[in-house]
């Protein structure tokens, strides 16, 4: 499992409310990611990072914003929750290409 | 832009039949295309990507560049086959995987 532990694994929030999703891994890899999937439209990136402070926004960023500030811990903050961001969210990681990336166990976020 | 295409959402079928999980993608450079799977209550895991050529779990695909695909076969369902599988294209210059939006695979017996 590459080492890659995200918290919380369930939480339910009211809209408005901001929260703060951690991922975190021992494998030393450079690159980590954010992704939501939802039904029907697979895997989507949210942000991701290249290495410590260096971040990028991805297909999705509106709402989320990220932080790396250690090489094992990403966290990723929805500043004020909306429904539209009920959602199962995957931390990954990677060495990059031609790597494939390793994948956490998936946080399930539901925004009331 | 790039862009992964699975075309079916749902594929049911028995034990012991073919199956073919279709992908298809768009873009500008050299494609490195990869198939991940989700088993029931686990996380996204590596099936097979297509540089290293393999077979795992009896499970192949073959780039098809002529036609932009890269669909992902088995000659012979098994019902612990039964997933969500993902088709996924690496964009170098970001080192970031797009993915198609998934099949779910159910194999009956």
């Amino acid at each position: 499992d590459a080492g890659i532990t995200q918290s919380p694994r369930h939480k339910v929030t009211e809209t408005g409310t901001p929260v703060t999703l951690r991922c975190h891994q021992t494998e030393n890899h450079r690159y980590m990611y954010w992704y939501r999937q939802d039904p029907g439209h697979g895997l989507r990136l949210i942000h991701y990072s290249y290495g410590v402070k260096d971040t990028d926004k991805g297909e999705v960023s509106d709402g989320y914003s990220v932080s790396r500030s250690k090489t094992e811990d990403f966290l990723l903050t929805l500043e004020s929750a909306t429904s539209s961001q009920t959602s199962v969210y995957f931390c990954a990681t990677g060495r990059g290409s031609p790597y494939e990336q390793y994948f956490g166990p998936g946080t399930r976020l539901t925004v009331t | 832009a790039q862009r992964v295409t699975q075309p079916e959402k749902l594929l049911s079928v028995f034990k012991g039949a073919p199956v073919e999980l279709k992908c298809n993608y768009s873009y500008s450079g050299s494609p490195e295309l990869f198939w991940y799977v989700q088993y029931s209550r686990q996380r996204l895991q590596l099936l097979l990507r297509h540089i290293s050529r393999e077979s795992i779990k009896g499970f192949t695909a073959d780039l098809n560049k002529g036609e932009t695909s890269f669909h992902l076969k088995k000659p012979f369902a098994q019902e612990e086959d039964s997933a969500m599988y993902y088709c996924a294209l690496y964009n170098n210059a970001g080192n970031m995987l797009t993915f198609g939006g998934g099949t779910r695979l159910m194999v009956k017996p």
